[in-house]
């Protein structure tokens, strides 16, 4: 069973600073992917990669930067961080361009 | 590329009530679509495919091409349906990948 692991479950972290979301995932898929999850606007697509650094800008990547230096590890770095990106965020990833999403437990940051 | 809307955010329903998700879709080809489910605490998973064309937790989807829809069906709801309930494209290039708003289930006893 593929497992998508996220490496914090809760952070909180003060506006400006720095942050970094870690996602890895243990089957060697191609793709992977960043959204948030936001009450009543359901999932938006942050950045996604199709290839070792490779990357691609979704619907919102303002405030958002995405390293893929390896296959199996996506990171979201969060420049200097705001409030109004307090949210859940989630990883996912797939095996191909028509193969279902496979997701991490997400991350709930709260930027204070 | 393939959008989906969902156009209900909040649906509520009895126990043993039928339940029907909606989801409507635009696309260019043959669509591919999923449903995804994501029950309180737990990480956001797949329920079911279109392409497999199987029944999962009682859950049921036929893709109406007529009417671009993939609704998610159950004849009897249960408690524990209840949760947050999104309708996808698969990931490909070209696609829009942004799920939208999905919709919450609840059934109340």
């Amino acid at each position: 069973d593929v497992k998508v692991t996220q490496s914090s479950r809760y952070l909180v972290k003060r506006t400006g600073e720095k942050v970094f979301l870690e996602c890895v995932q243990d089957m060697d898929h191609e793709n992977m992917f960043w959204y948030r999850q936001d009450p009543g606007l359901g999932l938006r697509l942050i950045y996604f990669s199709y290839d070792v650094k490779m990357k691609e800008k979704g619907d919102i990547p303002e405030g958002y930067s995405v390293s893929r230096e390896k296959k199996e590890r996506f990171s979201l770095i969060l420049e200097s961080a705001s409030t109004n990106q307090t949210s859940m965020y989630l990883c996912a990833s797939s095996l191909s361009d028509v193969g279902p999403l496979h997701f991490g437990n997400g991350t709930r940051l709260t930027v204070t | 590329a393939q959008r989906v809307t969902q156009p209900e955010k909040l649906l509520s329903v009895f126990k043993g009530a039928p339940v029907e998700l909606k989801c409507n879709y635009s696309y260019s080809g043959s669509p591919e679509l999923f449903w995804y489910v994501q029950y309180s605490r737990q990480r956001l998973q797949l329920l079911l495919r279109h392409i497999s064309r199987e029944s999962i937790k009682g859950f049921t989807a036929d893709l109406n091409k007529g009417e671009t829809s993939f609704h998610l069906k159950k004849p009897f709801a249960q408690e524990e349906d209840s949760a947050m309930y999104y309708c996808a494209p698969p990931p490909g290039a070209g696609n829009m990948l942004t799920f939208g708003g999905g919709t919450r289930l609840m059934v109340k006893p």
